[in-house]
């Protein structure tokens, strides 16, 4: 099976600062990933799909970007909204993997 | 409305057998792949399972392989998690979800259901 390595695990961040997450895959899975945001106690939603695709609605301050084995996910000025959990996800041959996770929270 | 509401959570002692249901609405569900992911208590998000459009195909993780069937009715818009000889570790939220054909992204998730496995 795929694994996926995200970092940081967390990180401490203030409104307007601009932040960055990786994500890297155990092999090469092209551009089959996807980034999703959750709050505490909410289902998660799609932000990113295919490595970098905006996902209709989703502010244009996110971006992402990578191909296979090495992905980012980019909030280019962070607002008050964004303080959550960012997870990317492959989806390779209908079986899909989660990376563990990043909380972003207030400096 | 275009929605996921799951339903059948509860508390199972360890060994039993516990059956899922997500009913969607508001969009065309017999042309979705659906998906079940779930998260334990402070944990991140782990996939369950997988069912195409038709039913005619169905991929499991390996944590639950064996002990867990995923089913579909087209006609009534509903999936179905059939989870047996559960565990301590199988306690977490279970959440459906939507998988976009186009994207491949799950663009619609319900609120999911809590299983607590406990004796």
């Amino acid at each position: 099976d795929i694994q996926m390595t995200q970092s940081p695990f967390s990180l401490s961040a203030a409104v307007g600062d601009r932040v960055t997450i990786t994500c890297q895959a155990s092999q090469d899975i092209n551009n089959n990933l996807n980034w999703y945001q959750q709050k505490p106690g909410k289902a998660p939603t799609l932000l990113i799909y295919a490595a970098s695709n905006l996902e209709i609605g989703v502010p244009s301050r996110f971006s992402g970007g990578g191909s296979g084995t090495d992905f980012s996910f980019t909030i280019s000025s962070l607002q008050p909204e964004d303080f959550a959990t960012y997870y990317c996800q492959q989806y390779d041959n209908f079986r899909v993997t989660f990376g563990p996770g990043t909380k972003v929270d207030v400096k | 409305q275009v929605q996921l509401v799951e339903s059948g959570g509860g508390v199972v002692q360890p060994g039993r057998s516990l059956r899922l249901s997500c009913a969607a609405s508001g969009f065309n569900f017999r042309n979705y792949n659906m998906h079940w992911v779930r998260q334990a208590p402070g944990k991140g998000l782990e996939w369950v399972t997988f069912i195409s459009f038709d039913g005619s195909n169905s991929y499991f993780a390996d944590s639950v392989k064996g002990r867990f069937t995923i089913s579909r009715d087209n006609s009534r818009n509903t999936v179905s998690l059939q989870m047996s000889s559960l565990r301590g570790e199988d306690t977490a939220v279970y959440h459906c979800a939507r998988e976009a054909p186009s994207s491949r992204g799950f663009d619609m998730w319900g609120q999911g259901t809590m299983v607590t496995v406990s004796s």
